[in-house]
């Protein structure tokens, strides 16, 4: 599978939009881009993913670039339960295992 | 419906005890994974199950853990003896078929410390 790489840290102010980056340069035409939250004392929690098109739902966007070597996730209106680890994952369907990396630690401030 | 249940939530013991974790995912789930995330650290697979056949164990420690799925469905997954450096929390994750597209459903987790 192919490597990511997300900035450590990030802070957002509460109700503005949180945008998260993501580059995977190395990924393949058949990997997807997948995004998991970890909540302090909880399990990842699946966000989004997608192919090469972008993806909405009910909790964030998700943006892919052309050439698919980075991606960014928007959460459109953060609020303090969004404080959180983000994992971006390039997966591959020749099995079915995330391989996570260290993940952004977003901190919503109010 | 209902998630990914484990147990305990939390689990010290001293180094060279034995201990066992459990797991019972989405009912009607095929496939089955435990993960070990060391504090600070992304979640790192150790095994995964199809049914109750092991897919992969490849990062699994197999001179001290082990693990099980009687009948395709619980699972549980033990460490004998315990190390210091196993401290950490193992999660349980399931998925409805073994595809790149399934989204994997966590558990809270299992707090191991070991002392």
């Amino acid at each position: 599978d192919a490597k990511t790489t997300q900035p450590t840290s990030m802070d957002c102010a509460e109700g503005r939009a949180a945008n998260l980056p993501c580059n995977h340069s190395t990924i393949s035409g058949n990997e997807y881009v997948y995004w998991y939250r970890q909540i302090h004392s909880q399990g990842p929690q699946y966000i989004i993913h997608g192919l090469k098109n972008n993806e909405t739902n009910e909790m964030a966007s998700l943006i892919i670039t052309e050439d698919r070597k980075s991606s960014t996730l928007i959460l459109p209106h953060a609020t303090l339960r969004d404080t959180a680890v983000y994992y971006c994952i390039v997966r591959s369907n020749a099995g079915n295992m995330l391989t996570f990396g260290g993940g952004t630690r977003l901190m919503v401030k109010p | 419906e209902a998630g990914v249940a484990q147990s305990p939530r939390y689990k010290i013991i001293e180094k060279r005890q034995s201990v066992a974790f459990w797991c019972n995912p989405i009912s009607g789930h095929a496939t089955l994974y435990w993960y070990q995330q060391i504090l600070g650290q992304g979640p790192k697979l150790l095994i995964q199950f199809q049914n109750n056949g092991v897919v992969d164990d490849s990062q699994l420690p197999k001179d001290r853990f082990s693990a099980e799925r009687l009948k395709g469905v619980d699972s549980t997954l033990k460490i004998q003896p315990a190390k210091l450096e196993d401290s950490a929390v193992y999660l349980c994750a399931s998925s409805p078929r073994r595809v790149a597209i399934d989204t994997q459903y966590f558990g809270p987790g299992t707090r191991l410390t070991v002392l």
